[in-house]
């Protein structure tokens, strides 16, 4: 069975420093992974996903994730963090059915002037 | 751009009790799900639907729970007889295709059963 895995419930960065989210998933084939972000009373929006190919992609908003197949991971980044980013980060598996997407528990980023 | 809505935004209702839970899908959208996220837990896949029917569900998508497109734009999550558990948030998707294809999300309807 699919799993995901984000370590970090809670990250605080100051507003203009470096910022990543850490993401391991479990699965047994190629993985098609997403990143959504979902601000107070919205709902999820997706950040970027990969599929195959550059295992760097970026995304909207400045962000971008690198697959790393031997180390199960999917890392978001961004450079520079503006008060804006400040979210609820969801990063999520896609099954080969691409019925269903598995969640991980997300990390909540505050962002500190 | 276009969306995907759900109403009501919010749900009471009481234990035992009926409830329809309505999204509009992106209109070109040819695959819809419905995942929800019970308060400080994961967001959890529930079923997804295609060609009229029900292509795959999750164990938590039992016999209490249906989905239906009425017409050419609803889809509809119904939970027979409500319990307090699925006091959830639940968020309606669409997605023009599937496997790559993006799934995008409604605002939620936050149903709180009493």
């Amino acid at each position: 069975a699919q799993s995901v895995t984000q370590p970090d419930i809670h990250i605080t960065v100051s507003e203009g420093a470096s910022l990543e989210l850490r993401c391991n998933y479990s699965y047994g084939a190629t993985p098609y992974l997403f990143w959504y972000v979902q601000s107070p009373g919205q709902g999820l929006q997706l950040l970027l996903k990969y599929f195959s190919g550059d295992t760097l992609v970026q995304g909207i908003k400045g962000f971008e994730a690198e697959f790393k197949r031997s180390q199960s991971s999917f890392n978001l980044r961004k450079p520079s963090v503006h008060w804006s980013d400040a979210a609820e980060y969801f990063c999520a598996v896609g099954n080969n059915a691409g019925n269903m997407l598995t969640f991980g528990g997300g990390t909540r980023l505050m962002v500190k002037p | 751009e276009p969306e995907v809505t759900q109403t009501p935004s919010h749900q009471v209702t009481q234990m035992g009790q009926e409830v329809i839970l309505r999204c509009v899908p992106i209109s070109n959208h040819l695959y819809f799900y419905w995942y929800r996220q019970i308060l400080g837990q994961k967001v959890e896949f529930l079923v997804s639907f295609y060609n009229n029917e029900i292509s795959e569900k999750s164990e938590i998508f039992d016999d209490q729970f249906s989905v239906e497109r009425p017409d050419g734009s609803n889809f509809t999550l119904k939970i027979r007889s409500t319990k307090l558990e699925d006091s959830a948030m639940y968020f309606c998707a669409s997605s023009e295709g599937y496997l790559t294809d993006t799934q995008y999300f409604g605002p939620g309807t936050r149903l709180t059963v009493l």
